[in-house]
């Protein structure tokens, strides 16, 4: 099945700086990668998302890229802000089940 | 208005009790899951349902019995509840659309401890 990497698993940065966590998966046909955010004591909220046939997308702050050839993608903060810390996870999917990483927990201090 | 809403929120009960958890999706979705997060923060899928019709089942014990009275339903029965089974247990939905996966949407969680 579909195993998905994640690093770092906690990451402590300045307000203002930027963040970037990145992730691998195993299988080829993956083709569907969203990342989630989750605060303490909340359900995972999807934040951005992006599919095999592109390899790049932007939402404000916050960027997705994905290199298909090396089976990598990483998300990227830029201006992060105390409210942007929380736990993230990439996860990649097939067909109907997301496999998940085991999470980034991101501290942000003012 | 709650997207995905589940119930309880909290559930303390004995080692060898039964017990059900309960999700509603008022998004339309045709696709439901049933996912465990554990102590070390791990998602990992129990169960998936698209239209009332079981699609997934990943390697859960067979005490975890899911059930779909309608497609904006779907409930999560325990039997005889171990130490083991204590953790977040998220409902989550998406639409169906045609190549599978599409963006998935969860529930606030419920939280399970088994004393």
């Amino acid at each position: 099945g579909e195993n998905v990497e994640q690093h770092p698993s906690t990451l402590s940065v300045q307000e203002g700086d930027s963040a970037v966590i990145k992730c691998t998966y195993s299988d080829s046909a993956s083709n569907y990668f969203p990342w989630y955010k989750q605060e303490l004591g909340k359900g995972p909220q999807l934040i951005i998302d992006i599919r095999s046939n592109v390899g790049e997308k932007k939402d404000q702050r916050i960027a997705v890229t994905l290199n298909k050839t090396a089976k990598h993608f990483s998300l990227h903060i830029t201006e992060t802000q105390p409210e942007d810390s929380a736990v993230y996870f990439c996860a990649a999917s097939i067909g109907y089940a997301l496999n998940f990483g085991k999470g980034t927990s991101l501290l942000v201090t003012p | 208005d709650t997207a995905v809403s589940q119930t309880p929120k909290y559930l303390v009960t004995q080692m060898g009790n039964d017990k059900s958890i309960k999700c509603e999706q008022n998004l339309g979705h045709d696709t439901m899951y049933w996912y465990k997060q554990d102590s070390k923060k791990f998602l990992k899928i129990m169960f998936s349902y698209n239209n009332k019709e079981l699609i997934i089942n990943e390697t859960v014990p067979n005490r975890f019995s899911p059930k779909s009275p309608d497609k904006a339903h779907l409930n999560l029965h325990i039997n005889s509840l171990e130490l083991g089974d204590s953790a977040v247990y998220f409902c989550a939905s998406s639409p169906r659309l045609a190549g599978g996966v599409e963006t998935q949407y969860f529930g606030p969680g419920t939280r399970l401890l088994v004393l």
